[in-house]
């Protein structure tokens, strides 16, 4: 069964240091999302991208967070430099949204970060 | 703008008991509702969902219902088992928008033997 591929699975950085993630969506899936899920709280999205174009990042701190989805295939979200209220789960998502409407996003196992 | 709201946990119950935990939305135009499950160390599964108003999403016994004049999207099991103890998101997509998903901010079910 397709799966969203994420790693690492955990990470432990310390502040003011830079961090990267990787997502590999399900083959075939042209909008691919970053959440954030802070503990004990929903996810937020972070960036959503359609192929290899960006059409919302309204929430993505763009400070210190970036992302990018070069070939509209696998994407990396990075944050530099980290600070400690960026610990929280960092989760991946790819949809294949039918006649305009989402059907269901398929979710990877996330990246547990932790900034200490 | 778009937004969920889910009662508050965590709920705790005993096997074979009753489960509804509660969902209701903001959100302008006519808006996908779902029904996400989180198991412990495991990202989000989709439960079930429903599309339109009226619509009744089910799925390994659970049950929501689309409620247009309540705006609710509450979920129901009628027996639990202690292998449903997980975390509940509630979330909304406008189809309207960008496809995104916007969720409430999650319900712990814990159920005891």
């Amino acid at each position: 069964e397709a799966e969203v591929a994420q790693s690492p699975r955990y990470k432990i950085t310390e502040k003011s240091q830079a961090v990267a993630f990787w997502c590999d969506p399900i083959s075939g899936h042209a909008t691919l999302y970053w959440y954030r899920q802070i503990l004990g709280q929903g996810p937020e999205l972070l960036v959503q991208f359609q192929d290899e174009s960006v059409v919302d990042d309204s929430q993505l701190p763009k400070d210190r967070f970036s992302a990018e989805r070069l070939k509209g295939v696998d994407s990396t979200l990075k944050i530099q430099p980290a600070e400690l209220g960026d610990s929280a789960m960092y989760l991946c998502a790819s949809s294949s949204p039918r006649g305009g409407e989402l059907t269901e996003a398929f979710f990877g196992q996330g990246t547990r970060l932790t900034v200490v | 703008g778009n937004s969920v709201t889910q009662m508050e946990g965590p709920v705790t119950l005993s096997e074979e008991a009753f489960l509804t935990i509660n969902c209701t939305y903001t959100a302008t135009g006519y808006p996908s509702l779902f029904w996400y499950v989180q198991y412990p160390g495991e990202g989000l599964q989709l439960l079930l969902k429903a599309t339109k108003a009226d619509d009744k999403g089910s799925n390994k016994g659970f049950e929501a219902t689309y409620r247009k004049e309540t705006t609710s999207f509450h979920l129901e099991k009628g027996s639990v088992q202690v292998s449903d103890s997980a975390v509940y998101f509630c979330a909304l997509s406008d189809p309207q928008g960008a496809q995104k998903l916007v969720f409430g901010q999650g319900t712990r079910l814990t159920i005891n033997p």
